[in-house]
């Protein structure tokens, strides 16, 4: 099963807006992880941001945790089309030792 | 090595057939999760080995599956009596340690068509 939900499941954009990915959860979680995969292959982390966090930065990247409404967003700020991926939230499951990913938003920006 | 390997990238076989796939994780990396990916979905956990032992295998399917670590680096994830939904891609991923608040280094991947 999944915990993580993504909203919306796909979004496309032009190169210079920004982008924002919504992700919802089930149940409490110690972290949240966001990922970016291009072409369905292998997955590469962006950022985490603990349980104790409400915004982390990383560049062009910003990402909040609302951990009362079991949500987290990603915003890209000035797209570019080389970040046309699809974006996954991921959470830890019961235990903790296992990262459960959900059904990811699939971005497109056009040149 | 530089990055999780795995091998092959692709891989047809029979229905019925069994098939092994191959994860080498990152040098000195002591945990190490096997993930099933279909299309258009999220990664599916399988099992999370920390070490030599398998610490959470309760993400396979049922008993046709079965991953190894015997020497706590390379994992071996074998398959018996392949269906056809078992097509997916297979995704290994390291971490340094263990437990989600660690990075996790992703492969990239195992194409695995059962035809």
């Amino acid at each position: 099963s999944q915990q993580g939900e993504e909203d919306p499941q796909a979004l496309s954009i032009q190169e210079g807006e920004n982008a924002t990915m919504n992700c919802s959860y089930k149940t409490s979680i110690n972290n949240l992880q966001w990922y970016r995969q291009n072409s369905g292959r292998g997955l590469v982390h962006l950022i985490l941001i603990r349980s104790n966090e409400r915004e982390k930065h990383s560049g062009r990247l910003r990402v909040t945790l609302d951990t009362s409404k079991k949500s987290s967003s990603l915003l890209i700020t000035a797209s570019r089309a080389a970040d046309t991926a699809s974006y996954f939230c991921a959470t830890d499951g019961a235990g903790g030792f296992k990262t459960i990913f959900g059904a990811g938003t699939r971005l497109f920006v056009k040149a | 090595g530089a990055g999780v390997s795995q091998t092959p990238s692709n891989k047809v076989t029979e229905k019925g057939k069994y098939v092994e796939l191959r994860c080498d994780p990152i040098s000195g990396h002591t945990a190490l999760y096997w993930y099933r990916q279909s299309l258009g979905q999220g990664p599916e956990f399988l099992i999370y080995f920390q070490g030599t032992g398998a610490a959470d295998d309760s993400g396979l399917p049922n008993d046709r599956f079965f991953a190894v670590r015997p020497e706590g680096s390379v994992s071996t994830l074998k398959i018996q009596r392949t269906e056809r939904g078992d097509s997916a891609v297979y995704l290994c991923a390291s971490s340094l340690t263990g437990g989600t608040g660690n990075e996790a280094f992703f492969g990239q991947g195992t194409r695995l068509t059962v035809v």
